[in-house]
């Protein structure tokens, strides 16, 4: 069973800073990894997606990267400013049959960008 | 584009009262469709999904159920509440046309009293 894990569980950082955020899953046989952002009280936002055939996706200030042999993703957040300032959470998926892929997620990392 | 709605956005229901939470995705067919609880302190856990109409796979066994009356349509329902049924729950839908990245709706808080 997969099993999702993601350190710190907490960061604070000042503005300007680029920083990264780590996460680990347990079963190399992922279908893809995500990315994502959860402001207090809301849903998701996916950020990034990244297929197991690839090594890294960037949108913007962010760059995420996968690693399947050590298990590990990183988040990298260039140039971080308050408004980054939320909970990110890694999810792996993996195909649970009939066209269905489930994720299973981490507890998240909660980052504050102070002013 | 896609949207997903959610609704009701909040909810308090007395322990032992029904439950029923809808989600409708739109622009899109045929979508997987997934619902979640996210507890205080813990992770998100899958409860449902659905790949098609009347097709639905448990996560966890509990006293919550889930259908699919519609291609876009996914309602999360309880015949009695009990206190550890609070939390927030989220709908969520994936396709094969974006590589099956999931994309979440805005939520539904309950408290259960």
């Amino acid at each position: 069973k997969q099993e999702v894990t993601q350190i710190p569980a907490a960061l604070s950082v000042p503005e300007g800073e680029n920083l990264v955020l780590n996460c680990s899953f347990t079963d190399s046989a992922i279908y893809n990894l995500q990315w994502f952002r959860q402001d207090p009280g809301k849903g998701l936002t996916s950020l990034l997606l990244i297929q197991s055939s690839q090594r890294e996706q960037t949108s913007g200030r962010l760059n995420a990267s996968l690693d399947k042999s050590s298990g590990r993703s990183t988040l990298y957040i260039a140039a971080s400013q308050p408004g980054d300032s939320a909970t990110y959470l890694c999810a792996g998926a993996a195909y649970s049959g009939a066209g269905s892929y489930q994720l299973t997620f981490g507890k998240g990392t909660k980052l504050s960008v102070i002013p | 584009s896609q949207t997903i709605h959610q609704w009701p956005a909040t909810l308090v229901q007395p322990v032992g009262s029904p439950l029923s939470l809808e989600c409708t995705v739109e622009g899109t067919s045929n979508p997987n469709l997934y619902w979640y609880r996210q507890a205080a302190g813990r992770g998100l856990q899958l409860l449902f999904y659905s790949v098609g109409i009347g097709q639905i796979s448990s996560e966890v066994p509990q006293n919550l159920s889930a259908s699919r009356p519609q291609d876009r349509q996914f309602i999360l329902s309880s015949k009695k509440l009990l206190l550890s049924d609070s939390g927030f729950y989220l709908c969520a839908w994936s396709g094969w046309q974006s590589n099956y990245e999931q994309y979440f709706g805005p939520g539904t808080r309950l408290t259960v009293t």
